[in-house]
């Protein structure tokens, strides 16, 4: 099977802008996950989508949304970037698998960089 | 969610076993063990994962303590590719909570040829 995939790799914005993330899972895997990975604060889970609905929600502000649409795949949405938004945004999808703990497979990220 | 502690560094030499501990003091009955690792430039990658027993893969072993308070990933021979930061993080079982995983700081693995 295909991984996970991601696009863009790399996007440079500048402030005030926004930007908008895509994520293909693995096929058949209906649970789409976005982290933010930065220096400072490792990778930090923003938000979890499963049948097109957010499940689960990360201590991030209102500027990040996401969505998924019926083929599982998922885009998140950053308004209004600040400088502190530059990092790599990680997606990963899982096959949630009831009363199992699933494993979780993650793409090769969007290196986001805002000016 | 639980909390995992992890070093934050550890060398090995190629071709030697390399054991990373981790201690989940805090971990409930329901929670799993698994372990992630990331190597530069890329997202992280699914290594083993566990419950009680302990689990063999093609790529490392996973002993759990008797407690499940700690456990170990066991690289049984390390090679220059298994240079990379490895999480160990404590994910629950179920759909409900699938998809949110807590990732601590890690152990940065640094391989001597």
């Amino acid at each position: 099977k295909a991984g996970v995939t991601q696009t863009p790799r790399y996007l440079i914005k500048t402030r005030g802008q926004q930007v908008t993330l895509s994520c293909s899972p693995i096929s058949g895997h209906r649970s789409v996950s976005w982290y933010q990975q930065t220096p400072g604060q490792g990778l930090q889970f923003l938000f979890e989508y499963f049948s097109e609905t957010q499940r689960n929600k990360g201590n991030f502000p209102g500027r990040f949304s996401g969505r998924q649409f019926s083929n599982s795949r998922s885009e998140m949405n950053v308004s209004t970037l600040e400088l502190g938004d530059s990092a790599l945004y990680l997606c990963a999808s899982s096959s949630l698998t009831s009363g199992r703990s699933d494993t979780q497979y993650f793409g090769p990220g969007t290196r986001l960089t805002v000016l | 969610d639980a909390k995992t502690t992890q070093p934050n560094s550890m060398e090995s030499n190629e071709e030697e076993p390399v054991h990373l501990p981790c201690n989940h003091s805090t971990i409930s009955g329901t929670d799993y063990i698994h372990w992630y690792r990331q190597l530069p430039s890329q997202g992280p990658e699914y290594v083993i994962h566990g419950l009680t027993s302990n689990v063999n893969n093609r790529m490392a072993s996973l002993a759990i303590a008797e407690d499940r308070k700690s456990s170990t990933l066991i690289l049984h021979r390390a090679t220059l590719r298994d240079a990379a930061v490895y999480y160990c993080i404590l994910t629950k079982g179920g759909p409900t909570n699938a998809g949110k995983s807590t990732f601590g700081d890690g152990t940065t693995l640094t391989v001597k040829p």
